[in-house]
């Protein structure tokens, strides 16, 4: 069975702090990660990462993927309270290329 | 450009009632999907629809039927709810890609059995 851990499920900081989220996964025939941040609603796509050692960023955003160690990271420098929010790690993977296994979530909380 | 489009928002329903719950998206997207979330337990896939004409479980289909209307249209309806499918709802789309999915989500249905 395929299995997303994230951790820590909850966290927090201080405005200014810097934040690694982790997510660590066992699935067969892996294809992508994918980072979400979900605010009161929806979840919103930040990343996707299908090669390992290679940095997506979007601003203070940035993430990494470790295909060697099933891991991924997601970094957060100079929080602010707006990045309150939880973030979700989802692996893509097997035969089928249509369905996600979601972790649980990381609740990072900002604080001014 | 609305992206996914889904209602009710807040429904209220008594043990037994059915109702369905209506999603669209105007992304063209070949893939639509039903996922609930409850509190501690992430989000769970109900079912999906990797294109028109097709819909499979997903990990948590019980309780529930689907209906991919056309390629736009993916509905979810509860046939005799239960106070255990009080849950957030939430309908995606994704375009197929060959490593793997980027799924986009609509803005939720809360959804209380009592």
């Amino acid at each position: 069975e395929d299995k997303v851990v994230q951790s820590p499920l909850s966290l927090v900081v201080h405005e200014g702090d810097t934040v690694t989220l982790n997510c660590s996964y066992e699935v067969t025939n892996f294809r992508s990660l994918l980072w979400y941040k979900q605010e009161k609603k929806a979840p919103t796509f930040l990343f996707m990462l299908t090669s390992s050692g290679i940095e997506k960023k979007s601003g203070r955003l940035s993430s990494i993927l470790d295909k060697k160690e099933l891991f991924s990271i997601l970094n957060i420098t100079a929080t602010q309270t707006g990045d309150s929010a939880v973030y979700l790690c989802a692996v893509s993977s097997g035969g089928s290329n249509y369905k996600l296994t979601f972790g649980k979530g990381t609740l990072l909380t900002v604080n001014p | 450009n609305a992206g996914v489009t889904q209602t009710p928002k807040f429904q209220v329903l008594k043990t037994g009632q059915s109702m369905t719950l209506q999603c669209a998206q105007d992304m063209n997207h070949n893939s639509m999907y039903w996922y609930r979330q409850d509190p501690g337990m992430g989000l769970r896939l109900i079912y999906y629809s990797a294109s028109e004409g097709t819909t499979d479980k997903g990990e948590v289909p019980n309780g529930y039927n689907v209906s991919r209307l056309n390629k736009r249209e993916f509905s979810l309806r509860l046939e005799s709810a239960a106070p255990s499918q009080t849950s957030v709802y939430f309908c995606a789309s994704s375009v197929q890609g060959h490593s793997g999915n980027t799924i986009y989500f609509g803005e939720g249905s809360w959804l209380t059995v009592v």
